[in-house]
């Protein structure tokens, strides 16, 4: 199985902040890469896919980049309505695999 | 929109079956998807369980210990998750979600709680 990494595991910044999550993969899996925002209480919910493409729809304070092993998630003025835990997870191969989620707090 | 809705009996004895159906609502099962269940335990995260495409083509996460079956019904535009032999490490939030291979996970349902307990 593919090993997906995330750091920090939490992390509390400021209204305004910018803000990077990291996620590696134990092995290259190009840029086969997701990553989704849940919500306490809710369902994950897609953001950006294919490493760096936002989902219409999605605020553009979001991004993503990377491909191979190294990948980044951003946020680039925190906002209050983004307290969440996000995760990564790759589809390069079977069985898909998620990473450990990093909870963002204000 | 797809819509996706999660239903089942709830709680399974250890040993029995869990049963869990998926709905889909806003799109046809037959389009070119493939079609999974996640579960969400505080230990594990996010666990993908498996996926289903329409045709009837399955794969399935070995970490169940082959104790999955997933399938399709067409005629109802839904699919179904049986897990046999549970325990009390099935116990999570269960998910079904559009996507799997070659693509994200783009819609999801609301999730169920599925406690297994005696």
């Amino acid at each position: 199985d593919i090993q997906m990494t995330q750091s920090p595991s939490s992390l509390s910044a400021s209204v305004g902040d910018r803000v990077t999550i990291t996620c590696q993969a134990s092995q290259d899996i190009s840029d086969y890469l997701n990553w989704y925002q849940q919500e306490p209480g809710k369902a994950p919910k897609l953001l950006i896919y294919d490493a760096s493409n936002l989902k219409i729809g999605v605020p553009s304070r979001f991004s993503g980049g990377g491909s191979g092993t190294d990948f980044t998630f951003t946020i680039s003025s925190l906002q209050p309505e983004d307290v969440a835990t996000y995760y990564c997870q790759q589809y390069d191969n079977l069985p898909l695999t998620f990473g450990g989620g990093t909870k963002v707090e204000i | 929109q797809v819509q996706l809705q999660e239903s089942g009996p709830g709680p399974v004895k250890p040993s029995g079956t869990l049963s869990l159906t998926c709905a889909v609502s806003g799109g046809s099962i037959s389009s070119d998807n493939w079609w999974s269940w996640v579960r969400q335990t505080p230990g594990k995260g996010l666990e993908w369980i498996g996926e289903i495409y329409h045709i009837g083509s399955t794969n399935y996460n070995p970490s169940l210990k082959r104790r999955g079956t997933i399938s399709v019904d067409k005629s109802k535009n839904q699919f179904s998750l049986r897990l046999n032999s549970v325990t009390a490490a099935d116990t999570a939030i269960y998910y079904c979600a559009r996507g799997g291979s070659y693509s994200s996970f783009d819609s999801w349902g609301q999730g169920t709680l599925v406690t297994v307990s005696s």
